[in-house]
């Protein structure tokens, strides 16, 4: 069976700067799609980022990027410039690509805090 | 376009009563997904549905628990005879099509169940 681990329960940054968040998964498929939702405090789910295994191209959105790695199954988000609104829980995802199978497994979450 | 909808957001229930949680997916959608989220958790996925049709409730517990997607109206997650211990989040999403590369599935609000 699939499982998605986050390592890291709660990670803080600076205003501005950098952050990664880490993401580790273990699966003996070769073809699937991994996903960063992130959860403010509002609860709502929102989906940030999405990376198809098949794709050797880091998947970008503004100042949302990963770093995937297939080989170590490895799947960490980079948030440039951090911003106050994105303080929230960040779930590392994972769905198989088989038609039989499009349960998302998610990780227990990483608590983001931006302090201004 | 207006995203998936869930209602009520919060519903407080008595152990022994039934609680109904509402979920209207986004436009265009026809297939529907229930997670649930513990405290301190990621999500567990409990059942998907298609229009009429239940295709994969493995994650939903044997008793009183049932989820229906009727033709017309939202689907619904119907718990009877509620415990202390399904006191949890709630989250409906909903997708166009699961097989595809775009079959990324959109989360619904939740609804926050509490269990007195």
């Amino acid at each position: 069976a699939q499982t998605v681990t986050q390592s890291q329960p709660e990670m803080s940054v600076q205003e501005a700067e950098t952050v990664t968040l880490s993401c580790t998964y273990d699966t003996s498929e070769s073809d699937y799609y991994l996903f960063w939702y992130k959860q403010p405090p509002s609860r709502q789910m929102i989906l940030v980022i999405r990376q198809e295994a098949y794709k050797q191209q880091n998947a970008t959105e503004n100042r949302f990027s990963v770093n995937f790695q297939k080989a170590a199954k490895s799947f960490s988000l980079k948030i440039s410039d951090s911003q106050l609104g994105d303080a929230a829980m960040y779930f590392c995802a994972y769905r198989s690509a088989r038609d039989s199978n499009y349960q998302l497994i998610w990780g227990a979450g990483t608590k983001l805090i931006i302090k201004p | 376009n207006a995203g998936v909808m869930q209602n009520p957001r919060h519903l407080v229930r008595r152990r022994g009563q039934e609680a109904r949680l509402r979920c209207s997916p986004m436009k265009g959608h026809s297939h529907v997904y229930w997670y649930r989220q513990l405290p301190e958790e990621g999500l567990k996925f409990m059942v998907y549905l298609q229009k009429e049709n239940i295709i994969d409730e493995s994650g939903m517990p044997k008793e009183r628990f049932s989820a229906e997607f009727p033709k017309e109206g939202p689907s619904i997650l119907r718990i009877q005879q509620v415990v202390r211990g399904d006191s949890a989040a709630y989250f409906c999403a909903s997708s166009p099509e699961p097989y595809t590369s775009t079959d990324t599935q959109y989360f619904g609000p939740g609804t926050r169940l509490t269990v007195l």
